[in-house]
C-alpha cells in the first residue's frame, strides 16, 4: 500500500542544523508531489511548501524561506526537509504529505511525523 | 492569505447524533475547500476534497458541502471511532491554509 515513512524524533540546540527524511513505498514516486506541513506543540496545521518530484524544484511558503531546504533522492524514493540555525519556535512534529491523486494541493497519505525539539 | 474560521472548537455528541461542523473563509475560495479528520497521536487523514468528494476509503457517513465562503462537513451518525480533531483547508489561493480545527468528542 500507498506510504511515507519519516524518520524519528530529533533533539537538537539552537543554531544546530537538523534533516528529516520521508521514504515513500507502494507507487512511483516521481508520479507525485511531496508537501510539507508543521504542526507545533498543541496547534493547528501550518503548509511549508512543496517540492516537485520530477524536477526537484521546491516551492516554500511565506515564513519559510531561508532556513528550510526541501530536496530529494529519486533513486531511493526519499524526500528530505532540512532546517538549518534551529530556533526554540521550531520545536514542532513536521510531516510529508503525498500528493492526492491528480491533485497538487490535497494531501493523501501522510507520514507518521517527525518531532523536532530544539532546547539548550 | 485565506483565514478559514472553524466553529464549534470543541463539540460534544453521543454515538448515532448528527454532527455538523462549519468551516467559513475569509474571501471566496469557490468549491476548492477540503477536511481532514486527525485522530490523537496520528497523521492527519483526508476526508473529502473540493467541497463535496469523498477521498478512498472513507465512509459514506462523512459529507461536505458548501461553497464560496461558508462549507460543512457533516457526520451523519457518530461512531466512537469517529472522536478527533477535524481540520478544514482551501487549496483556492496559496499559501495553502488550514482552519483552526474543531475537536469531536464522543460521549
Amino acid at each position: 500500500q500507498v506510504q511515507l515513512v519519516q524518520s524519528g524524533s530529533e533533539l537538537k540546540e539552537p543554531g544546530a542544523s537538523v534533516m528529516v527524511s520521508c521514504k515513500a513505498s507502494g507507487y512511483t514516486f516521481t508520479s507525485f508531489a511531496i508537501n510539507w506541513v508543521r504542526q507545533a506543540p498543541g496547534q493547528g496545521l501550518e503548509w511549508m511548501g512543496w517540492i516537485n518530484t520530477i524536477t526537484g524544484d521546491p516551492t516554500y511558503a511565506q515564513g519559510f524561506t531561508g532556513r528550510f531546504v526541501f530536496s530529494l533522492d529519486t533513486s531511493v524514493s526519499t524526500a528530505y526537509l532540512q532546517i538549518n540555525s534551529l530556533e526554540a519556535g521550531d520545536t514542532a512534529l513536521y510531516y510529508c504529505a503525498k500528493a492526492f491523486a491528480n491533485y497538487n494541493d490535497w494531501f493523501d497519505p501522510w507520514g507518521q511525523g517527525s518531532l523536532v525539539t530544539v532546547s539548550s | 492569505e485565506i483565514v478559514l474560521t472553524q466553529s464549534p472548537a470543541t463539540l460534544s455528541l453521543s454515538p448515532g447524533e448528527r454532527a455538523t461542523l462549519s468551516c467559513r473563509a475569509s474571501q471566496s475560495v469557490s468549491r476548492y475547500l477540503g477536511w481532514y479528520q486527525q485522530k490523537p497521536g496520528q497523521a492527519p487523514r483526508l476526508l473529502i476534497y473540493d467541497a463535496s468528494n469523498r477521498a478512498t476509503g472513507v465512509p459514506a457517513r462523512f459529507s461536505g458541502s458548501g461553497s464560496g465562503t461558508d462549507f460543512t462537513l457533516t457526520i451523519s451518525s457518530l461512531e466512537p471511532e469517529d472522536s478527533a480533531v477535524f481540520y478544514c483547508q482551501q487549496r483556492s489561493n496559496w499559501p495553502l491554509t488550514f482552519g483552526g480545527g474543531t475537536k469531536v468528542e464522543i460521549k
